[in-house]
Formats: structure tokens, sequence, C-alpha cells
């Protein structure tokens, strides 16, 4: 496999149902990201690691809890959603550093849907 | 707060036309500016990124622009084809204290019509 990959690519689940969204890079970054993407509204950041430490939580609610055991993985742990929690979960990767340009690869996203 | 918008929401245009899509930016103190493509349903693809320090940056058919003292960017595409339909967005790039944030505009939806 290769550049960033995630799974499940769609994911129905209920109210009160835990589920977890997985992604993994294969590009030797060191910083990861999740952002969310709703209809008609910009991508939206909502968590960034930096060689597996959390850098930025962008006040994000505490139904949504992230987890970055090692440089090539990263989670994100679901729990008593909201319908309006649906949308394209998309998974990105970079390399992190003081110099460079950051450059983002992202995965194709998990499309959620909370009943 | 940064802010990014794209100009026009949606462009329908003939197969071969040269089109140009429009990017602006509130705070101009960017790292750089990245453009990507998405197709329905996709992740983002990474068309072109350009450093706060350049001008323009070229691949292939695609030219971007940056004119970071008046916080604007242009995507031109030259001789358009169906297989160039997507969403088209732009994000700027700053620098913190712990890595990196884009923010992104809300792109331009483009269809390319035979």
């Amino acid at each position: 496999e290769t550049g960033v990959t995630q799974t499940p690519r769609h994911l129905v689940m209920g109210m009160t149902n835990k589920k977890s969204l997985k992604c993994e890079q294969h590009l030797g970054h060191n910083a990861m990201y999740w952002y969310k993407q709703s209809a008609k509204k910009p991508l939206e950041l909502m968590f960034v690691y930096n060689f597996k430490e959390q850098t930025e939580n962008n006040s994000v609610p505490s139904r949504f809890s992230p987890e970055c055991p090692n440089s090539s993985h990263l989670f994100l742990h679901l729990h008593t959603l909201q319908p309006e929690d649906s949308a394209l979960y998309l998974c990105a990767s970079s390399q992190a550093g003081t110099s460079g340009t950051y450059e983002q690869f992202f995965g194709p996203g998990t499309r959620l849907t909370v009943l | 707060k940064q802010e990014v918008t794209q100009i026009p929401a949606a462009l329908s245009v003939p197969e071969g036309e040269n089109l140009v899509l429009n990017c602006s930016f509130t705070d101009s103190a960017i790292y750089n500016l990245q453009w990507f493509r998405q197709d329905p349903g996709k992740g983002l693809t990474s068309l072109l990124l350009i450093q706060s320090s350049q001008r323009e940056q070229t691949s292939g058919r695609l030219n971007a622009s940056l004119d970071k003292s008046s916080g604007r960017s242009t995507l031109y595409i030259a001789a358009s084809q169906p297989g160039d339909s997507a969403t088209y967005l732009c994000a700027v790039r700053i620098l913190t204290g712990g890595g990196n944030k884009l923010t992104f505009g809300t792109g331009t939806q483009l269809k390319v019509e035979l």
C-alpha cells in the first residue's frame, strides 16, 4: 500500500454506538491530522499529532477521541455521536520539523452517517 | 482569524476553454498556499504548492500564482478537459508552535462539458 489509507470507507452508526476510524500512512511522515468535511462548509481541522504527541485540538467535542500509537497510525474513536456529526472524515500526513513545505497528503476519507 | 474565500463557487465551461479560479485570504502572514483537487466523495489530491516567497508554480496545464501582499492566488487551467471536472480547494498554511495549520476555502466546483 502506498500513500495514506483510511478504513472503513463508509460507516453507518447509531447514536449509542462506539466505533473507530483508522488511518495509516506509508510515507515516512511524522505528523498526522484529522479533518471534518461537512456539506457546504470548508474542511475543519480537528486534531494534529506531531511525533505522536497531540499538538492541536480545535475545540472538538469529547465524543471524538483521537489516538496516535505511532507515527504511522492514527485513530478516531467515536461514541455517543449526534446526527450533525455525519460528514466525510479525512486523515492527512506531512513531514513535521522546522523547515520544509509541510505539504499534507490526504487519505480517501471515511463517509460517516449517524442515524 | 484567517478566512479563505473562493470565487466562483461553481463554474461550467465547454471543453478546451482556458479558465481561472480565484482564491483570496484575509491574513497575508502565510507560510505557503496549496491548491487541491477533490473528486466527489473522495479525498484531496495536492495539485500545486507555492511558498510565500514564490510568485507562481506550474505543473502541466496548471499554473498557480500568488500575490501574498494582496492576499490573492489564482489557479489557471489551460485547455480544459472533462477529466478536470472536480472541486478545487485553496488552502493557506501558517506555522504554529506545534507545527502548521491549513485553512481551507469552500472550493470551486468545476464542470467541463463535451
